[in-house]
């Protein structure tokens, strides 16, 4: 089975820092991977998706990036957090219907 | 872009009553998925309808899908305060999901 694997749990980080939160995939290879922001109150949005190695989309423009140097893995990041940037990160990915989802990452900018 | 649309974006209902969320998406589809969201936790998977079904019920749940008007309505029944939650569709299409941005429901004991 596959399992999504997202690091870290919470954070807490000032205005100005960088972030990289990382996702990994076990279980399947070449999964398409997805990066979710919901913010305090609201639904999901899309930030970012990837069909395959250092091929990424996004879906909305902002100061963040996303990277996807191997097969399993899925990166978000941002050189320098604003504000707005708070929020719960999803990752989730798979090659079916069958959509697998990590444990997400609450991201709290100070 | 997002695929999925549902309305309301947030719903407040009083426990026994029906609760109904509808879902619109823009290309074809192979299945619709529905979704639930607990505050500040990880996705539940509640059910699954395929392009070449109407409708599916499962137990308080009763999903249908109108590929036609590419829609897809959630009612619950006899809700209860334990629904209160985020509810999510999503849409997959050869090996590509996406959700929509969800509805906000809250039932009131």
């Amino acid at each position: 089975s596959q399992t999504i694997h997202q690091w870290p749990a919470t954070l807490v980080q000032p205005v100005g820092s960088p972030l990289s939160l990382e996702c990994t995939v076990e279980g399947t290879s070449n999964p398409n991977l997805y990066w979710y922001r919901q913010a305090a109150g609201r639904g999901l949005q899309l930030l970012f998706y990837s069909v395959g190695i250092g091929q990424i989309s996004s879906e909305v423009p902002q100061n963040l990036s996303a990277s996807r140097p191997q097969d399993r893995q899925f990166i978000l990041s941002s050189k320098k957090l604003l504000l707005s940037d708070s929020g719960f990160y999803l990752c989730t990915g798979g090659r079916s219907y069958e959509q697998y989802f990590g444990p997400g990452t609450r991201l709290t900018v100070t | 872009s997002q695929q999925g649309e549902e309305d309301p974006q947030a719903l407040s209902i009083q426990e026994g009553e029906n609760a109904t969320m509808n879902c619109s998406y823009k290309t074809s589809i192979n299945n619709l998925q529905w979704y639930r969201q607990n505050s500040g936790r990880g996705l539940v998977h509640l059910i699954l309808i395929r392009s070449n079904e109407r409708e599916k019920h499962s137990g308080r749940l009763r999903v249908t899908l109108d590929t036609s008007k590419k829609s897809s309505s959630l009612l619950i029944t006899a809700s209860r305060a334990a629904d209160t939650a985020s509810y999510f569709c999503a849409t997959y299409n050869n090996n590509d999901m996406r959700f929509g941005a969800g509805t906000r429901l809250t039932v009131k004991p």
